[in-house]
């Protein structure tokens, strides 16, 4: 199947300085890329999606400020957390859609676990 | 609006016992259905999906699923359970729109499927 991968896996940062994490296609080409946001014990929330070459549409609630998302790529979208406070600590997970027909199959990243102390 | 349900938040089984977890969906148009799979910290592993013909799919790993429109429900079943098999369970349910599917991915909040030996 098609390989998401996601950078970094785990990453420790300061309150008040910002996160960059990585979401790469590996072997496909991804118009479309979500990023969730998961909390403990609770199920994945979608936070934006992102076409290339165009502005992230993000979910309701959701800081376009805060959370900077950028698709330059057909196979790369970053998520920048900025200003991060410890109420960012999170799972953060990427997923990718491909660009052919009518694919229905989102592919996933390995999730990245971020702490804000 | 879609919504799913996972309505057991964590289902433990020993061993060798089958196993069912629970999935309703509430959807007022034609809908596409998957199971994730989450090993810890990890991200999402599509499981299987029903898009369309056979109501009943299945997975190379021994885990079926049955669409059941007339009852809403997408319940996942596997007759013989491993210590392996232990993971977050997902349902989720993606709205059909003319040409593919819409972007949207809705979660269920998760069933944690414990086996024990």
């Amino acid at each position: 199947g098609a390989v998401v991968s996601q950078h970094p896996s785990r990453v420790i940062c300061k309150s008040g300085t910002s996160v960059k994490i990585e979401c790469r296609s590996l072997d496909f080409q991804a118009t479309t890329m979500f990023w969730y946001r998961q909390f403990p014990k609770q199920s994945l929330m979608l936070m934006a999606t992102s076409n290339e070459g165009s502005k992230a549409t993000y979910e309701q609630g959701v800081e376009k400020d805060k959370f900077l998302i950028n698709h330059a790529s057909l196979t790369l979208s970053t998520l920048t957390v900025t200003s991060a406070h410890p109420e960012d600590s999170s799972f953060y997970i990427c997923s990718a859609r491909a660009r052919t027909g009518t694919n229905t199959e989102a592919f996933f990243g390995q999730g990245t676990r971020l702490t804000v102390v | 609006a879609q919504s799913v349900t996972q309505l057991d938040s964590q289902v433990p089984v020993f061993e060798e016992a089958p196993v069912e977890l629970r999935c309703n969906y509430s959807s007022s148009v034609s809908v596409y259905l998957f199971w994730y799979v989450q090993y810890p910290n990890q991200g999402l592993q599509l499981l299987l999906k029903y898009l369309s013909g056979s109501t009943l799919v299945e997975s190379i790993n021994g885990f079926e699923a049955e669409f059941n429109k007339s009852q809403t429900s997408f319940h996942l079943r596997k007759p013989s359970v491993h210590i392996s098999d232990t993971a977050e369970y997902f349902c989720a349910v993606n709205r059909y729109h003319y040409g593919g599917a819409t972007n949207k991915l809705i979660f269920g909040t998760g069933t944690l499927l414990a086996v024990q030996p």
